[in-house]
């Protein structure tokens, strides 16, 4: 099985600031990996897939990045309503593994 | 508008059994692959099980094999799991996910959209 190892577990940031969530598998996987952004009492939403591509609405300044085992989610300046929790998964294969989570924090 | 609603959690004894399911809307659901996917209280999300968009092929994560079977009714536009021996582990908010693209269509998937989930406690 795929493992998805997911970091920081949590960080704490200011509105403005750049912000980088890594994930790494446990073996390559070109480049299927998805980022999805969770909210208190919600469900997820797909934020990136395929490392890279950015579904339609969702802003420009989050962009992914990776291929093979290391990849990276990048908030370019972050917003008062990116306070929230992101998860990586890959759809490589069956078992469909997401990473831990990282909590994104008011600092 | 693209929709999938999920039903039939609640309280339940170890043991026992439940069946959730999952009416989508807005799309060609026999075109789509789907999961279910499960996130306990206050943790991460955990992927449980996904079915072909015909129903051919279907897998499980180790910890509910054995006990959940995912099906579907493609002329109903309805995603189930029929969960078996719950135990305490099993309590969590189950999410119905539609996976796109559809059948034939590409080669990355993702998983989108999300229901809002069907919450099952599992307690004597």
């Amino acid at each position: 099985d795929i493992q998805m190892t997911q970091s920081p577990s949590s960080l704490s940031a200011s509105v403005g600031d750049r912000v980088a969530i890594t994930c790494r598998a446990s073996r390559s996987i070109s480049g299927f990996v998805n980022w999805y952004q969770q909210k208190p009492g919600k469900a997820p939403k797909l934020l990136v897939s395929g490392a890279s591509s950015l579904p339609s609405g969702v802003p420009s300044r989050f962009s992914g990045s990776g291929s093979g085992t290391d990849f990276t989610l990048t908030i370019s300046s972050l917003q008062p309503e990116d306070f929230a929790t992101y998860f990586c998964q890959q759809s490589y294969h069956s078992p469909y593994a997401f990473g831990q989570g990282t909590k994104v924090e008011v600092k | 508008q693209v929709q999938v609603v999920e039903s039939g959690g609640g309280v339940v004894q170890p043991g026992r059994s439940l069946r959730l399911s999952c009416v989508a809307s807005g799309f060609t659901f026999s075109n789509h692959a789907m999961h279910w996917v499960r996130q306990a209280p206050g943790k991460g999300l955990e992927w449980v099980a996904v079915t072909s968009y015909d129903g051919s092929n279907k897998y499980y994560a180790d910890s509910v094999k054995g006990r959940f079977t995912i099906s579907r009714d493609n002329s109903n536009n309805t995603l189930y799991l029929q969960m078996n021996s719950l135990n305490t582990g099993d309590t969590a908010l189950y999410y119905c996910v539609r996976e796109s693209p559809p059948y034939g269509s590409g080669s990355y998937s993702w998983f989108d959209p999300w229901g809002q989930g069907t919450l099952v406690i599992v307690s004597s």
